[in-house]
């Protein structure tokens, strides 16, 4: 089965950037999208096609993609946006339309 | 508004039974592919099942297939999931979603979702 990679946890201090990470093998031929949880609420999706933004959803929030790699990056993080942050996509095979990565959980410090 | 509000959930004993409800509001129903994500206690997303807009196309994840059948009725904006043969590990809080695209197009995410209902399985 096909399995999308995130590290489990990352910190960084407000107003420093985040940086997540996502690693998949046909990350170059599908597109990743983004979703922000935060604890008893239901996730909202935050990035789309590897990089587009939501409306609604701050331009602190970015995507990009390189290779078999997508990461979200969030600058100037705020206390806010302390959540867990799970990266979605699908496999290459047209057999398993949605994958979801572990989720990486954001502590701000 | 875009709402998706589910229903149904609750306790049953291993190898029982439930259907899961949503019901949607704010959009074209019938213009658009719905999904069921799941998230066992303190564990990540777990995508369950995608259904097309007609019902044409239906996909489920290897954990679920066989026992759980989704189906969604356009005249009543209306999204289900049948669950038979539930064991320990289903229990998790259910989430109906809406997608974006089509499933297996290249471009297939999740706008809104609802708040989710807590299925549990135990004896």
């Amino acid at each position: 089965s096909y399995e999308l990679t995130q590290p489990p946890s990352v910190s960084v201090s407000p107003g420093q950037t985040a940086r997540i990470t996502c690693s998949g093998d046909a990350l170059p031929k599908q597109y990743a999208y983004w979703y922000q949880q935060k604890p008893g609420q239901a996730p909202v999706l935050v990035i789309y096609k590897d990089s587009e933004r939501p409306s609604g959803i701050p331009e602190r929030f970015s995507g990009s993609s390189s290779g078999t790699t997508v990461t979200l990056t969030i600058s100037g993080v705020q206390a806010e946006d302390e959540a867990d942050y799970y990266c979605q996509s699908a496999d290459s095979s047209g057999t398993l339309p949605v994958v979801f990565g572990g989720g990486t959980k954001l502590t701000v410090l | 508004e875009v709402q998706l509000v589910e229903s149904g959930g609750g306790l049953v004993k291993p190898g029982g039974s439930l259907r899961l409800s949503c019901a949607a509001s704010g959009f074209t129903f019938s213009s658009y592919s719905m999904n069921w994500v799941r998230q066992a206690p303190g564990k990540g997303l777990e995508w369950v099942s995608s259904i097309s807009s007609s019902s044409s196309y239906i996909y489920y994840a290897d954990s679920v297939k066989g026992r759980f059948t989704i189906s969604r009725d356009n005249a009543k904006n209306s999204l289900y999931l049948q669950m038979n043969s539930l064991r320990a590990e289903d229990t998790a809080v259910y989430y109906c979603a809406k997608g974006v695209g089509a499933p297996i197009s290249g471009i297939y995410y999740f706008d809104y979702w609802g708040q989710g209902t807590l299925v549990t399985v135990s004896s």
